[in-house]
């Protein structure tokens, strides 16, 4: 069985404070890891998928790294925003017969105060 | 193509009662993924289609739920003599292959009362 483990399972910061999660998984047996953001009523949307060791990933604000040694991923956000305030979500796919299956992390819930 | 579609979005239900949900997927994803999510948890693997064919289904999956993608388009989860437990939102995933970013519907939430 897949462990993914995400921390902090929430965080409080302000408006203009940067931050960054972490996703911890297995290091054997990985193909694929997502970040995807799930804003309260709405669909989860996908941030990154990062195959590759040493991969870093940027869209805007959002960059992530990831460390398939050691089986960890950082997300950062700088200089967050009230619109940053969401469930970020991380997911590894172990690849083979897996079909593409996700094995998801509990998410780390941002909130962004003004 | 607007996305990932799912109908109902609410469903509200008594205990006994058998329940059918509908997700439209993008067009050109030839798969697609049920997942269920309760609070305080990350979504959870229920089962997965390459185009019409069911590749596989969580053992966590009891009996009660069947799932079916006629012609390798839209997809129904049927929950039969539903149970409290089942309560949670239902979510539907395509994806255009290994290694793509999943789009999301925005899920059905099921209450079983």
């Amino acid at each position: 069985i897949l462990n993914v483990e995400q921390s902090p399972q929430s965080l409080h910061v302000q408006e203009g404070d940067s931050t960054n999660f972490t996703c911890s998984f297995p290091s054997s047996n990985f193909y694929a890891l997502h970040w995807y953001r799930w804003e309260t009523a709405k669909s989860p949307e996908a941030l990154f998928v990062m195959t590759l060791n040493g991969d870093e990933k940027k869209k805007g604000r959002i960059s992530a790294t990831l460390n398939t040694k050691e089986g960890y991923s950082y997300l950062y956000i700088k200089g967050s925003q009230p619109e940053d305030s969401a469930t970020y979500l991380c997911a590894v796919n172990a690849g083979g017969t897996s079909y593409g299956k996700l094995t998801f992390g509990q998410g780390t819930i941002l909130t962004v105060h003004p | 193509d607007t996305g990932v579609s799912q109908n109902p979005r609410h469903k509200i239900t008594k205990r006994g009662q058998n329940v059918t949900f509908r997700c439209d997927p993008i067009s050109e994803h030839n798969r697609l993924y049920w997942y269920r999510q309760t609070l305080g948890q990350g979504p959870e693997f229920l089962t997965y289609f390459q185009n019409e064919a069911q590749l596989e289904k969580s053992r966590l999956l009891s009996d009660r739920f069947s799932a079916e993608r006629p012609k390798g388009s839209f997809s129904t989860l049927e929950i039969q003599r539903t149970e409290q437990g089942d309560s949670a939102m239902y979510l539907c995933a395509s994806s255009a292959g290994q290694g793509y970013g999943y789009t999301f519907g925005s899920g059905t939430r099921l209450t079983v009362v």
